[in-house]
């Protein structure tokens, strides 16, 4: 079973919206980091959270850890169209990292 | 700098045939990785090598799949007699792990197998 898992699996809003993804994962972690997917090619890195962290941001994107509830979840604040793509947490359990099957987020112009 | 880069970017082949994939990581990154991702879906971790360590083969999914890593650089998946379930987008990731915990990867923009 996945160890890091999205939720929900599809998300549609429109543009200027927040948009919100939810990760939850199984065993204790090194650290939680979240990529984004555009057309099915490489992932792009987009933040890193260590297990002391609670709470890290970088421009629009807000990331929370909760490691008593093995979960953690991901804000874009002010989306736009650009921002459609597939967004996968991934946990460092030691190496490599286990990645969930994605969030697919659709941001309507 | 330069990114990860992977050759080719789309291979068609046929069922039965020998592929080889290549992975050239960022330089100066001890870790490398490969993935298998099928259409709409998460990641599949293939093989995993760090430095000159033992690689992690435990994602390889069959013994049809094998991978090297030269000189602590260029990266090759090979993936012998294909079969038409093969058929998926391979990625390539690699970053600087320390002292066991890992950093954030790097990907590349992956190759498109299709087994016809």
């Amino acid at each position: 079973s996945q160890q890091g898992e999205e939720d929900p699996q599809a998300l549609s809003i429109q543009e200027g919206e927040n948009a919100t993804m939810n990760c939850s994962y199984k065993t204790s972690i090194n650290n939680l980091q979240w990529y984004r997917q555009n057309s099915g090619r490489g992932l792009v890195h987009l933040i890193l959270i260590r297990s002391n962290e609670r709470e890290k941001h970088s421009g629009r994107l807000r990331v929370t850890l909760d490691t008593s509830k093995k979960s953690s979840s991901l804000l874009i604040t002010a989306s736009r169209a650009a921002d459609t793509a597939s967004y996968f947490c991934a946990t460092d359990v030691g190496a490599p990292l286990v990645f969930g099957k994605g969030t697919r987020l659709s941001v309507i112009a | 700098g330069a990114g990860v880069s992977q050759s080719p970017s789309n291979k068609v082949t046929e069922k039965g045939k020998d592929v080889e994939l290549r992975c050239d990581p960022i330089s100066g990154h001890t870790a490398l990785y490969w993935y298998r991702q099928s259409l709409g879906q998460g990641l599949e971790f293939l093989i995993y090598f760090q430095g000159n360590s033992a690689p992690d083969k435990s994602g390889l999914p069959s013994d049809r799949f094998s991978a090297e890593r030269t000189g602590g650089s260029v990266s090759t998946l090979t993936i012998q007699r294909t079969q038409q379930e093969d058929s998926a987008v391979y990625l390539c990731a690699s970053s600087l792990n320390q002292q066991g915990a890992s950093y954030e990867q790097y990907f590349g923009p992956g190759t498109r197998l299709t087994v016809t």
